[in-house]
């Protein structure tokens, strides 16, 4: 049974770079019907989009994060991560990996989720 | 980017009764290319409905999508105790975006 597992540290001081990973397990991340995604959930909010990556090396941002995310594939690791640059308190929240069926020309709903790890900005 | 508008905020039901739930679009969503999740506290979301009313495996059909274009719905026809949870719209026809969600409280 697949699975999916986010690691990283913590806590993050402002202005730092924050650093997660997600784990596959039961499925393989070099897998072309696939395509993996981060997704946030700030303290008592909604979900907001970070990015996803396919084929390995393509990217899709969220504009207003786009200029501090980056997503990789970790192929021999059979992991992807998330880098998200410059800190601040407003980038706490709980951070999912997720995994979507890629559809060619588009992506699909996300039908598999790590179980989240929570991300604390603070010096 | 597509701009999703959930209504209500919060939904007060009891057991038994029926949920309607609504999702509106800023722009057309292409393809409906239109899913919903269920979330409870402390948990990962989980995927209900694709493409605006395919049930995801192992869902009960007691939950139901419609819609087309700017206009969806999520059903849930007789609601269960499991039921209570926020619920959230997302589309993927141009990137990824989420709906402010939907809380569904007992009453």
């Amino acid at each position: 049974q697949e699975q999916l597992q986010e690691s990283g540290p913590g806590l993050v001081k402002p202005s730092e770079t924050l650093s997660l990973t997600c784990t596959v397990s039961g499925g393989s991340v070099s897998s072309g019907s696939y395509y993996w995604s981060w997704i946030r959930q700030p303290p008592g909010k909604g979900l907001e989009w970070i990015g996803y990556i396919y084929f390995s090396r393509n990217t899709n941002y969220n504009p207003s994060l786009k200029s501090r995310v980056t997503i990789s594939v970790d192929t021999s690791k059979n992991q992807f991560s998330l880098k998200l640059s410059s800190v601040t308190a407003a980038d706490t929240a709980v951070y999912y990996c997720a995994r979507g069926r890629h559809l060619g020309r588009a992506v699909g709903a996300s039908d598999l989720w790590g179980q989240g790890a929570l991300v604390t900005v603070s010096s | 980017e597509s701009v999703l508008t959930q209504s209500p905020g919060t939904l007060s039901l009891s057991p038994g009764e029926r949920a309607t739930l609504s999702c509106r679009a800023s722009q057309s969503v292409r393809s409906n290319y239109l899913a919903w999740y269920q979330q409870k506290p402390g948990q990962a979301p989980r995927l209900l409905i694709s493409g605006a009313s395919s049930r995801a495996p192992g869902i009960p059909d007691r939950f139901s999508g419609s819609g087309s274009g700017t206009d969806f719905t999520l059903t849930i026809s007789r609601l269960e105790p499991e039921d209570f949870a926020a619920y959230y719209c997302q589309q993927y026809g141009s990137s990824l975006t989420f709906g402010g969600g939907t809380k569904v409280e007992i009453k």
